[in-house]
Protein backbone atom coordinates (compact mmCIF):
# COMPACT_ATOMS: atom_id res chain seq x y z
CA UNK A 1 0.00 0.00 0.00
CA UNK A 2 1.17 3.11 -1.09
CA UNK A 3 0.00 7.28 -0.45
CA UNK A 4 -3.38 7.41 2.00
CA UNK A 5 -5.87 4.84 2.30
CA UNK A 6 -9.43 5.40 4.34
CA UNK A 7 -11.73 2.91 5.27
CA UNK A 8 -14.77 2.20 4.46
CA UNK A 9 -14.81 3.65 1.38
CA UNK A 10 -18.80 3.57 2.09
CA UNK A 11 -20.60 3.68 4.93
CA UNK A 12 -24.57 4.40 5.72
CA UNK A 13 -25.47 4.30 9.45
CA UNK A 14 -28.66 5.02 11.50
CA UNK A 15 -28.22 7.79 13.95
CA UNK A 16 -28.09 5.62 17.11
CA UNK A 17 -25.63 3.67 15.68
CA UNK A 18 -21.43 3.62 16.84
CA UNK A 19 -19.14 3.25 13.70
CA UNK A 20 -15.52 4.38 13.36
CA UNK A 21 -13.67 5.78 10.10
CA UNK A 22 -10.04 4.41 9.77
CA UNK A 23 -6.85 6.47 8.26
CA UNK A 24 -3.52 5.35 7.44
CA UNK A 25 -0.57 6.96 5.64
CA UNK A 26 2.68 5.03 4.22
CA UNK A 27 4.64 8.38 3.38
CA UNK A 28 6.19 8.97 6.97
CA UNK A 29 4.80 11.93 7.29
CA UNK A 30 3.90 13.30 11.10
CA UNK A 31 0.76 15.26 10.79
CA UNK A 32 -2.99 14.06 9.98
CA UNK A 33 -6.05 15.66 9.13
CA UNK A 34 -9.58 15.28 8.99
CA UNK A 35 -11.98 16.73 7.04
CA UNK A 36 -15.32 16.99 5.91
CA UNK A 37 -16.59 17.66 2.33
CA UNK A 38 -20.37 18.58 1.99
CA UNK A 39 -21.83 19.24 -2.02
CA UNK A 40 -21.39 22.74 -2.75
CA UNK A 41 -19.47 23.74 0.63
CA UNK A 42 -14.99 24.44 0.84
CA UNK A 43 -13.57 21.59 2.83
CA UNK A 44 -13.97 22.07 5.85
CA UNK A 45 -11.15 21.10 8.59
CA UNK A 46 -12.52 19.22 11.81
CA UNK A 47 -9.02 17.86 13.36
CA UNK A 48 -5.60 18.11 13.24
CA UNK A 49 -2.74 15.80 14.75
CA UNK A 50 1.09 16.38 15.05
CA UNK A 51 2.97 13.45 16.35
CA UNK A 52 0.10 12.08 17.51
CA UNK A 53 -1.26 14.95 19.14
CA UNK A 54 -4.21 16.61 18.66
CA UNK A 55 -3.43 20.61 17.67
CA UNK A 56 -6.34 21.56 16.41
CA UNK A 57 -10.42 20.74 16.88
CA UNK A 58 -12.41 23.17 14.51
CA UNK A 59 -15.43 23.49 17.07
CA UNK A 60 -16.49 19.93 15.81
CA UNK A 61 -19.31 18.54 17.92
CA UNK A 62 -18.82 15.98 20.43
CA UNK A 63 -20.43 12.74 18.32
CA UNK A 64 -17.22 12.98 16.13
CA UNK A 65 -14.57 11.79 18.44
CA UNK A 66 -10.89 11.73 16.71
CA UNK A 67 -8.32 9.34 18.22
CA UNK A 68 -4.67 8.74 16.68
CA UNK A 69 -2.87 5.80 18.52
CA UNK A 70 0.51 6.70 16.65
CA UNK A 71 1.41 9.31 13.28
CA UNK A 72 0.61 6.40 10.74
CA UNK A 73 -2.77 5.84 12.03
CA UNK A 74 -5.58 8.19 12.57
CA UNK A 75 -9.82 7.40 13.14
CA UNK A 76 -12.83 9.14 13.52
CA UNK A 77 -15.52 7.47 15.81
CA UNK A 78 -19.26 8.38 15.33
CA UNK A 79 -21.94 8.38 17.39
CA UNK A 80 -25.38 9.62 17.10
CA UNK A 81 -25.13 11.18 14.04
CA UNK A 82 -27.06 13.66 12.23
CA UNK A 83 -28.60 13.33 8.76
CA UNK A 84 -27.15 16.59 8.29
CA UNK A 85 -23.84 14.88 8.77
CA UNK A 86 -23.50 12.77 5.88
CA UNK A 87 -20.81 13.92 3.58
CA UNK A 88 -17.72 12.63 2.24
CA UNK A 89 -15.04 12.61 5.14
CA UNK A 90 -11.26 13.19 3.93
CA UNK A 91 -8.29 12.05 5.65
CA UNK A 92 -5.04 13.84 4.89
CA UNK A 93 -1.50 13.81 5.79
CA UNK A 94 1.94 16.29 5.66
CA UNK A 95 5.59 15.80 6.35
CA UNK A 96 4.75 18.74 8.77
CA UNK A 97 1.58 21.32 9.47
CA UNK A 98 2.88 24.19 8.40
CA UNK A 99 4.49 24.52 4.84
CA UNK A 100 4.33 21.50 3.82
CA UNK A 101 1.67 19.65 1.05
CA UNK A 102 -1.51 17.88 2.45
CA UNK A 103 -1.72 14.49 0.42
CA UNK A 104 -5.38 13.06 0.73
CA UNK A 105 -6.94 9.62 0.83
CA UNK A 106 -10.14 8.49 -1.35
CA UNK A 107 -12.26 9.39 1.38
CA UNK A 108 -15.68 7.46 2.93
CA UNK A 109 -18.71 8.40 1.53
CA UNK A 110 -21.44 8.65 5.00
CA UNK A 111 -24.75 8.44 4.87
CA UNK A 112 -26.85 8.93 7.87
CA UNK A 113 -30.02 7.93 7.78
CA UNK B 1 -12.10 34.35 8.46
CA UNK B 2 -9.99 33.92 5.95
CA UNK B 3 -11.89 32.99 2.06
CA UNK B 4 -10.84 31.86 -0.92
CA UNK B 5 -13.09 33.39 -4.20
CA UNK B 6 -11.99 30.87 -6.61
CA UNK B 7 -13.74 31.02 -10.68
CA UNK B 8 -15.77 30.02 -12.70
CA UNK B 9 -17.62 28.11 -10.71
CA UNK B 10 -17.91 25.62 -13.71
CA UNK B 11 -16.81 25.07 -17.12
CA UNK B 12 -17.91 23.39 -20.54
CA UNK B 13 -14.88 22.95 -22.71
CA UNK B 14 -14.45 21.07 -26.12
CA UNK B 15 -11.62 18.78 -25.89
CA UNK B 16 -7.99 20.85 -26.98
CA UNK B 17 -9.62 24.26 -25.56
CA UNK B 18 -7.02 26.19 -23.39
CA UNK B 19 -8.51 26.47 -19.62
CA UNK B 20 -7.86 29.38 -17.06
CA UNK B 21 -9.10 29.32 -13.86
CA UNK B 22 -8.07 31.74 -10.45
CA UNK B 23 -8.32 31.85 -6.69
CA UNK B 24 -8.44 35.41 -5.32
CA UNK B 25 -8.34 36.48 -1.58
CA UNK B 26 -8.15 39.42 0.55
CA UNK B 27 -5.38 37.28 2.76
CA UNK B 28 -1.93 37.18 2.26
CA UNK B 29 -0.85 33.35 1.59
CA UNK B 30 2.54 31.93 1.67
CA UNK B 31 1.98 29.05 -0.09
CA UNK B 32 -0.42 27.82 -3.06
CA UNK B 33 -1.79 24.28 -4.03
CA UNK B 34 -3.80 23.65 -6.51
CA UNK B 35 -6.22 20.27 -6.48
CA UNK B 36 -7.36 17.89 -9.05
CA UNK B 37 -10.49 16.23 -7.34
CA UNK B 38 -11.98 13.17 -9.85
CA UNK B 39 -15.72 11.29 -8.58
CA UNK B 40 -15.47 8.99 -5.88
CA UNK B 41 -11.88 9.79 -5.41
CA UNK B 42 -10.08 12.41 -2.56
CA UNK B 43 -8.46 15.50 -4.06
CA UNK B 44 -4.81 14.92 -5.67
CA UNK B 45 -2.34 17.37 -5.64
CA UNK B 46 -1.18 18.64 -8.84
CA UNK B 47 1.11 21.99 -8.72
CA UNK B 48 2.25 23.68 -5.51
CA UNK B 49 4.26 27.45 -5.42
CA UNK B 50 6.16 28.57 -2.46
CA UNK B 51 7.32 32.07 -3.96
CA UNK B 52 5.53 35.23 -5.07
CA UNK B 53 6.04 35.33 -8.56
CA UNK B 54 6.76 31.66 -9.14
CA UNK B 55 5.35 30.33 -12.33
CA UNK B 56 5.35 26.22 -12.20
CA UNK B 57 4.62 23.47 -14.82
CA UNK B 58 2.84 19.97 -14.76
CA UNK B 59 3.00 18.75 -17.73
CA UNK B 60 -0.02 20.61 -19.87
CA UNK B 61 -0.61 22.60 -16.69
CA UNK B 62 0.80 26.08 -15.66
CA UNK B 63 0.41 28.32 -12.42
CA UNK B 64 1.29 31.16 -10.92
CA UNK B 65 1.56 32.76 -7.61
CA UNK B 66 0.30 36.15 -7.86
CA UNK B 67 3.14 38.93 -7.44
CA UNK B 68 0.50 40.25 -4.44
CA UNK B 69 0.52 36.53 -2.91
CA UNK B 70 -3.34 37.02 -2.92
CA UNK B 71 -4.31 35.33 -5.98
CA UNK B 72 -3.27 32.31 -8.14
CA UNK B 73 -3.75 30.95 -11.69
CA UNK B 74 -3.91 27.59 -13.04
CA UNK B 75 -4.11 27.47 -16.95
CA UNK B 76 -4.34 23.52 -18.66
CA UNK B 77 -3.60 23.85 -22.17
CA UNK B 78 -5.24 21.17 -24.99
CA UNK B 79 -7.91 19.86 -22.28
CA UNK B 80 -8.81 16.29 -23.15
CA UNK B 81 -11.09 14.12 -21.65
CA UNK B 82 -9.56 12.79 -18.56
CA UNK B 83 -9.16 16.23 -17.68
CA UNK B 84 -13.00 16.48 -16.28
CA UNK B 85 -13.04 16.93 -12.31
CA UNK B 86 -13.37 19.84 -9.68
CA UNK B 87 -10.06 21.27 -9.31
CA UNK B 88 -9.82 23.16 -6.05
CA UNK B 89 -7.14 25.84 -4.76
CA UNK B 90 -5.18 26.06 -1.72
CA UNK B 91 -3.83 29.23 -0.02
CA UNK B 92 -1.67 28.45 3.19
CA UNK B 93 0.15 30.17 5.85
CA UNK B 94 1.09 29.15 9.72
CA UNK B 95 -0.25 25.64 9.79
CA UNK B 96 -4.26 25.98 7.86
CA UNK B 97 -5.33 25.52 4.91
CA UNK B 98 -7.74 27.18 3.30
CA UNK B 99 -9.58 25.85 0.40
CA UNK B 100 -11.34 27.94 -2.27
CA UNK B 101 -15.38 26.35 -3.19
CA UNK B 102 -13.68 24.17 -6.68
CA UNK B 103 -14.05 25.40 -10.28
CA UNK B 104 -16.20 22.13 -12.07
CA UNK B 105 -14.61 21.52 -15.70
CA UNK B 106 -16.52 19.47 -18.78
CA UNK B 107 -14.70 18.89 -21.36
CA UNK B 108 -16.76 17.15 -24.39
CA UNK B 109 -14.89 15.28 -27.78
Amino acid sequence: ETGVTQTPRHLVMGMTNKKSLKCEQHLGHNAMYWYKQSAKKPLELMFVYSLEERVENNSVPSRFSPECPNSSHLFLHLHTLQPEDSALYLCASSLRTSGNEQFFGPGTRLTVL
Amino acid sequence: GQQLNQSPQSMFIQEGEDVSMNCTSSSIFNTWLWYKQEPGEGPVLLIALYKAGELTSNGRLTAQFGITRKDSFLNISASIPSDVGIYFCAGQNTDKLIFGTGTRLQVFP
